[in-house]
């Protein structure tokens, strides 16, 4: 079956921008959850959603927000772009997130932000 | 905060070496989680640990979850090159979400 499939794979952009990341979870999962990862403060949770419905949300401003569609894909959208959002942001499905197994990441996004 | 601290932070070793990773807390988790990363690509999940004490075996890996269940470790035997990568450990967040908290990783290089 596909695995957890992340668009685009690379971007660059400038600082005062917007982005819009997308993620498509293994068929039939629910759980999608956003992370951000860079090198100084390692894989930081961003936000899950389930259902539609965001069900958790990490410790970032405003500007991080996202969605779920009714097929369980989900996009995340960073306002107002800083260096300091420059990372590699991955998201990871499951069936319904409560469950000790079955966390499949996709390969990311590696957004750059100059 | 209940975070997960991993030691060491980085580790170099010339091909068939031993070496052990290890994941400590301060509190009590239910299960633990152990990933490898490779450049460029998102942590693939290696193994699931419940049971305190309890020990699982992937090929030349072996996990071991600690008797009172806030301490983990990784041993990794006859290393090879492909075993070079990032070593994640992970904690859910809460019981029912899915919400991992991570350790900050061991970055292993294998030299042939």
């Amino acid at each position: 079956k596909a695995g957890v499939t992340q668009t685009p794979r690379y971007l660059i952009k400038t600082r005062g921008q917007q982005v819009t990341l997308s993620c498509s979870p293994i068929s039939g999962h629910r759980s999608v959850s956003w992370y951000q990862q860079t090198p100084g403060q390692g894989l930081q949770f961003l936000f899950e959603y389930f259902s539609e419905t965001q069900r958790n949300k990490g410790n970032f401003p405003g500007r991080f927000s996202g969605r779920q569609f009714s097929n369980s894909r989900s996009e995340m959208n960073v306002s107002t772009l800083e260096l300091g959002d420059s990372a590699l942001y991955l998201c990871a499905s499951s069936l319904t997130g409560g469950s000790n197994y079955g966390y499949t990441f996709g390969s990311g996004t590696r957004l750059t932000v100059v | 905060t209940q975070l997960l601290e991993q030691s060491p932070q980085f580790l170099s070793i010339q091909e068939g070496e031993n070496l052990t990773v290890y994941c400590n807390s301060s509190s009590v988790f239910s299960s633990l989680q152990w990933y490898r990363q490779e450049p460029g690509e998102g942590p693939v999940l290696l193994v699931t640990v419940v049971t305190g004490g309890e020990v699982k075996k992937l090929k030349r890996l072996t996990f071991q979850f600690g008797d009172a269940r806030k301490d983990s470790s990784l041993h990794i035997t006859a290393a090879q090159p492909g075993d070079t990568g990032l070593y994640l450990c992970a904690r859910k967040g809460s019981s029912n979400t899915g919400k991992l908290i991570f350790g900050q990783g061991t970055t292993l290089q294998v030299k042939p």
